[in-house]
């Protein structure tokens, strides 16, 4: 079954935590991308990777980190840096690292919630 | 302003009307996507388009590169249509419009 896993859907903290949003697919893409969105606003890119070992920062970077080590897979850790964390998170793929003209593909999300 | 703008931010509408969603964007795109979000949050891709027209099922999107305007139809429009359609575009990013959310009424 092909897709784009993201665990847990529902994700709690307390607030000076750090936590690590899982993103893993088996689609054999290149590209990954952490998008957050928050209410009545579009999704904004945190961060992208085109390929193993190489990623970019994305429009709101700071406060996250990330690693790709694997092509399948591409960890967001939200710090403690992070000054409103609370959000829906989404990971993506695409076949190539220009984004737009390539289909996205899109994990079920990870709504985390920092208290 | 936003590079992407989408217009309107609420739609309601009673089964079997016909609906249409606007998109302008401000920036160069090589492809505008459309984009349609279920309740539950997942997203899937509707469209990818950098010309013309695109047909499938109920839905139809086309795009005036021109006037950087895209619009996405549905036609004999059904409760299960209910969701948040969002367009997005641009170079080796995206840009994402705030969406539009559409509520189809039995």
């Amino acid at each position: 079954d092909g897709g784009i896993t993201q665990s847990p859907k529902y994700l709690f903290r307390k607030e000076g935590q750090n936590v690590t949003l899982s993103c893993e697919q088996n689609l054999n893409h290149d590209a990954m991308y952490w998008y957050r969105q928050d209410p009545g606003q579009g999704l904004r890119l945190i961060y992208y990777s085109q390929i193993v070992n190489d990623f970019q920062k994305g429009d709101i970077a700071e406060g996250y980190s990330v690693s790709r080590e694997k092509k399948e897979s591409f960890p967001l850790t939200v710090t403690s840096a992070q000054k409103n964390p609370t959000a829906f998170y989404l990971c993506a793929t695409s076949t190539s690292g220009r984004a737009s003209s390539y289909e996205q593909y899109f994990g079920p999300g990870t709504r985390l919630t920092v208290t | 302003k936003n590079e992407v703008e989408q217009s309107p931010q609420n739609l309601t509408a009673q089964e079997g009307e016909f609906i249409t969603i606007n998109c302008s964007y401000s920036v160069g795109i090589s492809a505008l996507h459309w984009l349609q979000q279920h309740p539950g949050g997942g997203i899937v891709s509707l469209f990818m388009l950098s010309s013309g027209k695109k047909k499938h099922g109920r839905l139809i999107a086309t795009i005036n590169i021109q006037e950087k305007h895209s619009s996405l139809h549905i036609t004999a429009s059904h409760p299960r249509d209910s969701a948040v359609y969002i367009c997005a575009g641009g170079g080796n990013q995206f840009y994402f419009g705030t969406g539009t959310s559409l509520t189809v009424i039995p």
